[in-house]
């Protein structure tokens, strides 16, 4: 089965940038999605077809996608950020939705 | 548009459990729907989708045989049907709409979960 590697933590002062990366096997080749999950909610889309934004989100997250790493990338990060972060694709192969481990963004 | 999920609870191995979600606010049976999950302090699983007109079901490994998703487009509701229940099958289960159809979409909006506890 497709796999989706995460770090499981990024730390971040404030008015930095924070960057995650969804590590998979040619993941350039698919589509990548990025879900925001604050403690005690439910997730929130936040990048959709490797770049874009939902309405919404904030122009401070943006994606990027080549070979095989995914980049979410949170620029002027602040407090309210501050939440787990998911990566997800569809594997054509298996025909299966994978999520990617999580990695827990730490604001400073 | 809205999802909220309902039937959770808790419930002991081995026995069945039917989770339903009342969708509102956007044309539900022109969209595939999902079921993902979430074990306590864990992270996010894909359970089960289905495309517009049910004629397209998929299932993950963990749950294919046990789990049986349906939908009904004229009352606008998902479902899911878990029998034979394991203690791992504990998690918050989210009813997630579609972008469009199954595929390279993406999972918008959100419900906000229902609980299911499998234990003796």
């Amino acid at each position: 089965s497709f796999i989706l590697t995460q770090p499981p933590s990024v730390s971040v002062a404030p008015g930095k940038t924070a960057t995650i990366t969804c590590g998979g096997h040619d993941i350039g080749s698919k589509s990548v999605q990025w879900y925001q999950q604050k403690p005690g909610q439910a997730p929130v889309l936040v990048i959709y077809f490797d770049t874009d934004r939902p309405s919404g989100i904030p122009e401070r997250f943006s994606g990027s996608n080549s070979g095989n790493t995914a980049t979410l990338t949170i620029g002027r990060v602040e407090a309210g950020d501050e939440a787990d972060y998911y990566c997800q694709v569809w594997d054509s192969t298996s025909d299966h939705y994978v999520f990617g481990t999580g990695t827990k963004v730490t604001v400073l | 548009v809205q999802l909220v999920e309902s039937g959770g609870g808790m419930v002991q191995p081995g026995r069945s459990l039917r989770l339903s979600c009342a969708a509102s606010g956007f044309n539900f049976g022109g969209y595939a729907m999902h079921w993902v999950r979430q074990a306590p302090g864990k992270g996010l699983e894909w359970v089960s989708s289905i495309n517009w007109n049910s004629d397209t079901i998929i299932y993950a490994d963990s749950v294919k045989g046990r789990f049986t998703i349906s939908r009904d487009n004229a009352k606008k509701s998902l479902f899911l049907q878990m029998n034979s229940l394991r203690a791992e099958d504990t998690a918050l289960y989210y009813c997630v709409k579609d972008s469009g159809n199954l595929g390279s979409n993406w999972f918008d909006p959100w419900g906000q979960g229902t609980l299911v506890t499998v234990s003796s």
